[in-house]
């Protein structure tokens, strides 16, 4: 079955400090993926996504994903994280057939210390 | 343009009541998906609208759940005999189509608290 895991639950960087969210994920064909940020009271929003091509893939906000097929991830990158990123980040993957739905993982929510 | 926008953004309510949660989608989309997203949890898929018809409902938990878009447009999801259990934030996303290659976007959601 398709999943999603993201390892960490809680993550704390400095502001200015660079930031790295795991997305590891388990599906049979290519993955459609995407990461979203979620704010308090907010609803998602859309950072990146991954269909195919380059697998360092750019996003707004700064972020940047890579695309790893042999390690199955997809990790969520900024150099200088500042404290307005503070949220709640989520990786999901498409399926390719059907329904085409989102599979999330558990997110990861990040703190950013002044 | 506008979002997807869901109504009520909060609903209280006590356990065994009934509750209609609204989604009003972005115009023109015809693909409607309903998730739920726990405490602590990511979102998880309820059911897919294709027009007007419930194309993949297999996320709904049990039958108290049920979601209609009777015109392809706006969808309600209903709750019946509500559990505390069921407390959580409702997300409604629309895309323009069916595919891989149609973002979703998502509505800020309904908090629903069974007390």
């Amino acid at each position: 079955a398709q999943s999603v895991t993201q390892p960490d639950i809680h993550i704390t960087v400095s502001e200015g400090a660079s930031l790295e969210l795991r997305c590891n994920y388990s599906y049979g064909a290519t993955p459609y993926l995407f990461w979203y940020v979620q704010s308090p009271g907010q609803g998602l929003q859309l950072l990146l996504k991954y269909f195919s091509g380059d697998t360092l893939v750019q996003g707004i906000k700064g972020f940047e994903a890579e695309f790893k097929r042999s390690q199955s991830s997809f990790n969520l990158r900024k150099p200088s994280v500042h404290w307005s990123d503070a949220a709640e980040y989520f990786c999901a993957v498409v399926t390719t057939s059907g329904t085409y739905k989102y599979i999330f993982g558990t997110g990861t929510r990040l703190k950013v210390l002044a | 343009g506008a979002g997807v926008s869901q109504t009520p953004s909060n609903k209280v309510t006590e356990k065994g009541k009934y509750v209609e949660l609204r989604c009003d989608p972005i115009s023109g989309h015809t693909a409607l998906y309903w998730y739920r997203q726990s405490l602590g949890q990511g979102p998880e898929f309820l059911i897919y609208f294709q027009g007007t018809g419930a194309a993949d409902d297999s996320g709904l938990p049990n039958d108290r759940f049920f979601a209609v878009r009777p015109e392809g447009s706006v969808s309600t999801l209903k709750i019946q005999r509500t559990e505390r259990g069921d407390s959580a934030v409702y997300l409604c996303a629309s895309s323009l189509g069916s595919s891989t290659y149609n973002e979703q976007f998502f509505g800020p959601g309904t908090r629903l608290t069974v007390l």
